[in-house]
């Protein structure tokens, strides 16, 4: 079985500081992540991605991962947060067997960034 | 805005319409997917076509058809909807491989009201 939990529904910080966004998944075989941010009325942006190479990924907008494998975690962050940031956050964990894919999206974080 | 589009961005129907969503890409890919994301719910997966061939349906009523005519372009079909299909329906791309796909590029969605 494939999940992803994205453990908080909404984080709101202060405009200039860290952002923590949390991911945990689980999958039977060797996954790839990937982050996607998601404007209002705009479809989804890929922000980084981790397909087993080097396990801190760096992505657009000064945002970065890391992934654990330890702890199943893939959490985003980024050390300065900024206004054009507001936005919905989703982790997906895709999986592939023999050329069987499946991709699995988490529920979402709506990150608030407070002026 | 990212290669993918779609027609029309916003559509509000009766249960007893026809009418059709559109997407495009730009990209050179030769996969296309059509989700389906409604409010406090995971993104879900209705159909996958893989060089014009649909590999993948979700279990999804056949009040929903989709067409892939060409590895550029992807309809969905919408006849006698039910006002739970209200929501907002992501088209996107990628680029398969035989074991495995590089990531989906997305459109910016259409928003369907059914009433």
């Amino acid at each position: 079985a494939q999940s992803v939990t994205q453990l908080d529904s909404h984080v709101s910080v202060s405009e200039g500081t860290p952002v923590l966004l949390r991911c945990n998944y689980s999958s039977s075989y060797s996954p790839s992540l990937f982050w996607y941010v998601q404007h209002p009325n705009k479809g989804l942006q890929l922000l980084l991605k981790y397909t087993s190479a080097a396990t801190l990924v760096k992505g657009i907008n000064g945002f970065e991962a890391e992934f654990k494998k330890s702890e199943t975690s893939f959490h985003l962050t980024k050390p300065s947060a900024h206004m054009s940031d507001s936005a919905e956050y989703f982790c997906v964990v895709r999986s592939s067997n023999f050329g069987n894919e499946k991709l699995t999206f988490g529920t979402g974080t709506r990150l608030t960034i407070i002026p | 805005e990212t290669g993918v589009t779609q027609t029309p961005r916003h559509l509000v129907m009766g249960m007893t319409n026809k009418k059709s969503l559109k997407c495009e890409q730009h990209l050179g890919h030769n996969a296309m997917y059509w989700y389906k994301q409604s409010a406090k719910k995971p993104l879900e997966l209705m159909f996958v076509y893989n060089f014009k061939e649909q590999t993948e349906n979700n279990s999804v009523p056949s009040r929903f058809s989709p067409e892939c005519p060409n590895s550029s372009h992807l309809f969905l079909h919408l006849h006698t909807l039910q006002p739970e299909d209200s929501a907002l329906y992501l088209c996107a791309s990628s680029q398969k491989l035989a074991l495995s796909s590089y990531e989906q590029y997305f459109g910016p969605g259409t928003r369907l009201t059914v009433t």
